[in-house]
């Protein structure tokens, strides 16, 4: 599976949006990204997730650049509940290789 | 919503016990998984199930074994407890390797402190 690299850290005003940048410069064609949040004590969330097009849901947006080696989740509207540890995640299909491989992560802090 | 439920949030053994952590999932998915998490070492796969009666090992098995008498459930069995497994544990699920695209959903986790 292929490597990210995030920002260990970011801060948000409350109420603006929230880029957050991943790149994957050695994902593969067949290979996803995913986006998970982890507040703390609790188990990550799904966020939401894509292969080559720009994907929207009611939590976010997942802008992948044409080339695939970068993408950016963008919280809209950013509260203070959104502040959690976002990871990036690559992962193949490969039908025996079905487990997550969580890195570091970004941790966001939104500020009032 | 998925709904991934493991028994506990937080629980204190003592070293040598035979301890039971228990996951269950509304979604009928094929695929369940456990993981420790730990600082600095991220989150680490510990054994994963495609169906019923089935287990694979999964990156660090040792000291740890599974049980899955039924689709919905998934129970990791720490042998003889020791206090290098005190950790989080993280069970999730997913849809089967057809549509392997589909994410993991993950429990609240199990705060494990082995005294």
């Amino acid at each position: 599976d292929a490597k990210t690299t995030q920002p260990p850290s970011m801060d948000c005003a409350e109420g603006r949006a929230a880029n957050l940048p991943c790149n994957h410069s050695t994902i593969s064609g067949n290979e996803y990204v995913y986006w998970y949040r982890q507040i703390h004590s609790q188990g990550p969330q799904y966020i939401i997730h894509g292969l080559k097009n720009n994907e929207t849901n009611e939590m976010a947006s997942l802008i992948i650049t044409e080339d695939r080696k970068s993408s950016t989740l963008i919280l809209p509207h950013a509260t203070l509940r959104d502040t959690a540890v976002y990871y990036c995640i690559v992962r193949s299909l490969r039908a025996n290789n079905n487990d997550m491989r969580f890195g570091a992560g970004t941790r966001l802090t939104v500020k009032p | 919503d998925v709904k991934v439920t493991q028994s506990s949030r937080y629980l204190v053994k003592r070293t040598g016990e035979k301890v039971f952590l228990e996951c269950v999932q509304d979604m009928d998915h094929e695929n369940m998984f456990w993981y420790r998490q730990d600082p600095g070492l991220g989150l680490r796969l510990i054994y994963f199930s495609y169906d019923v009666k089935m287990k694979e090992k999964g990156d660090i098995p040792e000291g740890y074994s599974v049980s899955r008498e039924k689709k919905e459930r998934f129970s990791l069995i720490l042998e003889s407890a020791s206090t290098n497994q005190t950790s989080m544990y993280l069970c999730a699920s997913s849809p089967p390797p057809g549509r392997s695209n589909q994410p993991q959903h993950f429990g609240d986790g199990t705060r494990l402190s082995i005294l």
